[in-house]
């Protein structure tokens, strides 16, 4: 998994709750990425980070936070789960060999967290 | 682009033979695209890339070949083994948003 750890693994919330998502990388790439999978949608990306403390939002960010306040660590904070929050959440690094923003460079995935919000 | 639909298309290959995934990717401006493996429980790993101003890139028995014209991208497989059961996810990155689109995923099934 490319250097790239997920923690909880496995987390059941109930619905209202404050939840965080840990990504930890050892790396030390640049980009930082947060995806959900889900049946019929495939992966979709929710927020990113360009380095330290600079994050912008992916295509399903609503109902979501990030905070990078260092390189190897990016984290996801659902501020008061939904159900609609069930699903599969990946993280995935990339190094750009360009200014682009995100990279456009080759992403490596974490091995996910499974959370599900009753 | 994006995925639709509740079902994954299915590829169901013996061992030994070779495999053929297909993929049709959303945007003429992409130039750059990538085939993931995904098997179950685990992260999308990468196999292979390629860049748009190829047509065709070889891995260890993979190939990759890129048609641009009819934007269509696909995953050959040289004598599939059961390890190489999986979902497998072309993603394309169009370059001025730099944003990685999965297609839809295909189920390959590999009989012994």
């Amino acid at each position: 998994d490319a250097g790239i750890t997920q923690s909880p693994r496995h987390k059941v919330t109930e619905t209202g709750t404050p939840v965080t998502l840990r990504c930890h990388q050892t790396e030390n790439h640049r980009y930082m990425y947060w995806y959900r999978q889900d049946p019929g949608h495939g992966l979709r990306l929710i927020h990113y980070s360009y380095g330290v403390k600079d994050t912008d939002k992916g295509e399903v960010s609503d109902g979501y936070s990030v905070s990078r306040s260092k390189t190897e660590d990016f984290l996801l904070t659902l501020e008061s789960a939904t159900s609609s929050q069930t699903s599969v959440y990946f993280c995935a690094i990339s190094e750009s060999k360009t200014s682009d923003r995100p990279s456009t460079d080759t992403q490596y995935f974490g091995p996910g967290t499974r959370l599900t919000v009753l | 682009g994006e995925s639709v639909g509740l079902h994954l298309p299915t590829l169901s290959v013996q061992e030994g033979d070779n495999s053929i995934i297909n993929c049709a990717y959303s945007n003429s401006a992409s130039d750059y695209f990538i085939w993931y493996k995904q098997e179950s429980g685990k992260g999308p790993q990468f196999i292979i890339d390629i860049r748009s101003n190829m047509d065709k890139r070889q891995g260890q028995r993979v190939t990759v070949l890129l048609n641009k014209t009819v934007k269509h991208l696909s995953l050959q497989i040289a004598a599939t083994q059961p390890g190489d059961s999986a979902v497998y996810f072309c993603a394309e990155i169009y370059n001025q948003g730099g944003k990685l689109i999965f297609g839809q995923g295909t189920e390959l099934s590999v009989k012994p």
